[in-house]
């Protein structure tokens, strides 16, 4: 099956830094691709989907300027947690759909942020 | 939106037993049905899906069923093993590469 990967597995961080989560696409291309962030024990919840050569599309309450997306290619997404709170720590974990199927999405396997 | 509705939030079943776990969605144009199952710490793995044009879909010990008309759908896992322990989440969406919505997740512990 289709393979995505994400950099970093895991990071830590001091409050009011910048971390850059990557999601790549192995052995696909992907013109989209989803960011999710799941706290502890609840559901995946969309933060937004990124789109290869224009901008990300921004779910209801997810701050743009906060968390910066950017789809500079076919295989690489980007998200970029600016000046990083405490209420940021969570699991990141991107997805893209597979071209062909249409709908079957892939996931990639999730970034621990813990922000200190 | 979507909203996608899942129960139980727990199951604990005993070896062998079945398990069903029951989603309902709101949104009529939604046509892509996906299951996923999350170990700890874990990525999703899509473990069965279903299409609107489909009422059923079997693969080995999962089961998934549909029904357009409540806007429902069900996961159906017979024989449990312990390995089937994790969380599932069942998820909507109006297919073609686009946003899935996510339900609350189900606990399942299987027990010897």
């Amino acid at each position: 099956g289709a393979v995505v990967s994400q950099h970093p597995s895991r990071v830590i961080c001091k409050s009011g830094t910048s971390v850059k989560i990557e999601c790549r696409s192995l052995d696909f291309q992907a013109t989209t691709m989803f960011w999710y962030r799941q706290f502890p024990k609840q559901s995946l919840m969309l933060m937004a989907t990124s789109n290869e050569g224009s901008k990300a599309t921004y779910e209801q309450g997810v701050e743009k300027d906060k968390f910066l997306i950017n789809h500079a290619s076919l295989t690489l997404s980007t998200l970029t947690v600016t000046s990083a709170h405490p209420e940021d720590s969570s699991f990141y974990i991107c997805s893209a759909p597979l071209s062909g199927t249409l709908e079957t999405q892939y996931f990639g396997p999730g970034t621990r942020l813990l922000v200190l | 939106g979507e909203n996608v509705e899942q129960h139980p939030s727990t199951l604990s079943v005993q070896e062998g037993d079945s398990a069903v776990i029951k989603c309902t969605y709101s949104d009529s144009a939604s046509n892509y049905f996906p299951w996923y199952k999350q170990e700890l710490g874990k990525r999703p793995q899509l473990i069965i899906d279903i299409r609107s044009n489909v009422g059923e879909k079997k693969d080995q010990r999962i089961a998934v069923t549909l029904n357009k008309t409540a806007k429902h759908f069900s996961l159906h896992i017979t024989e449990t093993q312990p390995e089937d322990s994790a969380v599932y989440f069942c998820a909507a969406s109006t297919g073609g590469g686009n946003k899935l919505t996510f339900g609350t997740g189900t606990q399942l512990k299987v027990e010897l």
